[in-house]
């Protein structure tokens, strides 16, 4: 089964800072892999998915942007923080015969 | 634009059954899918309907209406481990994009 790894667990970054969230998958290969963004108490917002190395769609026009350097290797980065990006941040790979998500554990971030 | 419309909060007591329902109006439809989410962990994988009807797995069954854009969600014998949200996520086309609704919180009493 999919094991997805997502650092760091937890961080707190000043307005203007850079950010970088890493996810790696196990498991399986070629897989579409998915960031989102959850509001406390809220839904899951896409932010980018992506079909293969190097092919990135985006959901929302924002200051953060994602990279696939390797197959099962996706990266969520800002240059500059806002508060308004605080939430906690999944990664998620799918198994597509049953249409079904793996989530990382999550990122949470807290801009201050 | 996509809306999944879900009902904010349930409460049910432990034993009982509870239904949460679903609504959606998306530019694509492919699947209805539901996912459980204890507080502070990940969502975890609970259901999927392409075709109208119900789905049923162990305590829990899911159901969907393409024509009435209209799922739901059964949850039979509560336990209080089932106290988590729930949320229901509409497959936007064959391929890739999963649009989540706002979630519901369900708590179970004794």
């Amino acid at each position: 089964s999919q094991t997805i790894h997502q650092w760091p667990a937890t961080l707190v970054q000043p307005v203007g800072s850079p950010l970088s969230l890493e996810c790696t998958v196990e498991g399986t290969s070629n897989p579409n892999l998915y960031w989102y963004r959850q509001a406390a108490g809220r839904g899951l917002q896409l932010l980018f998915y992506s079909v293969g190395i190097g092919q990135i769609s985006s959901e929302v026009p924002q200051n953060l942007s994602a990279s696939r350097p390797q197959d099962r290797q996706f990266i969520l980065s800002s240059k500059k923080l806002l508060l308004s990006d605080s939430g906690f941040y999944l990664c998620a790979s799918d198994r597509p015969v049953r249409r079904e998500l793996f989530f990382g554990e999550g990122s949470r971030l807290t801009v201050l | 634009g996509q809306s999944l419309e879900q009902p904010s909060e349930v409460t049910a007591v432990e034993g009982a059954i509870v239904q949460i329902n679903c609504t959606y109006q998306t530019s694509g439809f492919y699947g209805l899918s539901w996912y459980q989410q204890h507080d502070g962990g990940a969502p975890t994988f609970l259901s999927y309907n392409a075709l109208d009807g119900l789905e049923e797995t162990g305590r829990f069954s899911s159901f969907l209406s393409r024509s009435d854009s209209y799922g739901y969600l059964l949850l039979q014998e509560l336990q209080m481990k089932d106290s988590a949200s729930y949320f229901c996520a509409v497959l936007m086309d064959s391929s890739y994009k999963l649009i989540f609704g706002s979630g519901t919180r369900l708590l179970v009493r004794p």
